[in-house]
């Protein structure tokens, strides 16, 4: 069966621009969750979604990222106001959200932000 | 607040010879520990994780990793190295429960195997 799939899986945008980035979960997954991985890092919580609601967005920078999930399937992590320091590897992860569920992840969106 | 440590960032190991890499984790309560592999331009893979119980746990592709409450360590091991185990290892842990897949990454260690 397909796995997480994450479009694009390249995005170069100027700085100031707004940016999206899509996540299809696998399906019957009903937990999703962004991760960022900056260069040289490991990778960090951004958001999570149970369902269609965000169960935590504690690791969201600021306000100028922001995440829905509006059908309680594909999610998308949006950007506004893109800045230098947002270049990142985004990553997203599925599982079927009962503890012990192994998370899946997709092979991340590369933002770049010139 | 939760962290992890994995003081090795880059390894290198010949072919067939033993490896361990190092997993340090600061957390209040019994930990979830995970260990992740990630290949270049691929998603991160779960090789292995702990939540209670025996203390060694066995993965895939032929690693373990022994919890070592006293000393607030994870290790993995693996007896021989391959040449496609190169990759870059992430240590994790989180709490379960609710927030079972927020996790809190080490930086990696990248794994070289020579020939």
């Amino acid at each position: 069966g397909a796995g997480v799939s994450q479009t694009p899986s390249n995005k170069v945008t100027e700085k100031g621009k707004y940016v999206e980035l899509r996540c299809d979960p696998i399906s019957g997954h009903t937990a999703l969750y962004w991760y960022r991985q900056s260069l040289g890092q490991g990778p960090e919580f951004l958001i999570y979604f149970q369902g269609t609601g965000a169960a935590d967005d504690s690791g969201l920078p600021n306000d100028r990222f922001f995440a829905v999930r509006p059908e309680g399937s594909v999610s998308t992590l949006k950007i506004q106001r893109t800045e230098r320091g947002d270049s990142a590897v985004y990553l997203c992860a599925s599982s079927l959200g009962t503890e012990n569920s192994p998370l899946h992840f997709g092979n991340g969106t590369r933002l770049t932000v010139t | 607040a939760q962290s992890v440590t994995q003081p090795d960032i880059h390894i290198t190991v010949s072919e067939g010879a033993s490896l361990e890499l190092r997993c340090n984790y600061s957390y209040g309560a019994t930990p979830y520990l995970f260990w992740y592999v990630q290949s270049p331009g691929q998603g991160l893979q779960l090789l292995l994780k702990y939540f209670s119980g025996d203390t060694l746990v066995q993965g895939i592709k032929g690693f373990e990793a022994e919890f070592k409450r006293s000393q607030s360590s994870f290790n993995l091991r693996k007896p021989s190295v391959h040449w496609s185990d190169a990759a870059e290892y992430f240590c994790a842990v989180g709490a379960g429960g609710t927030s079972y897949g927020k996790l809190t990454f080490g930086q990696g260690t990248i794994l070289t195997v020579h020939p």
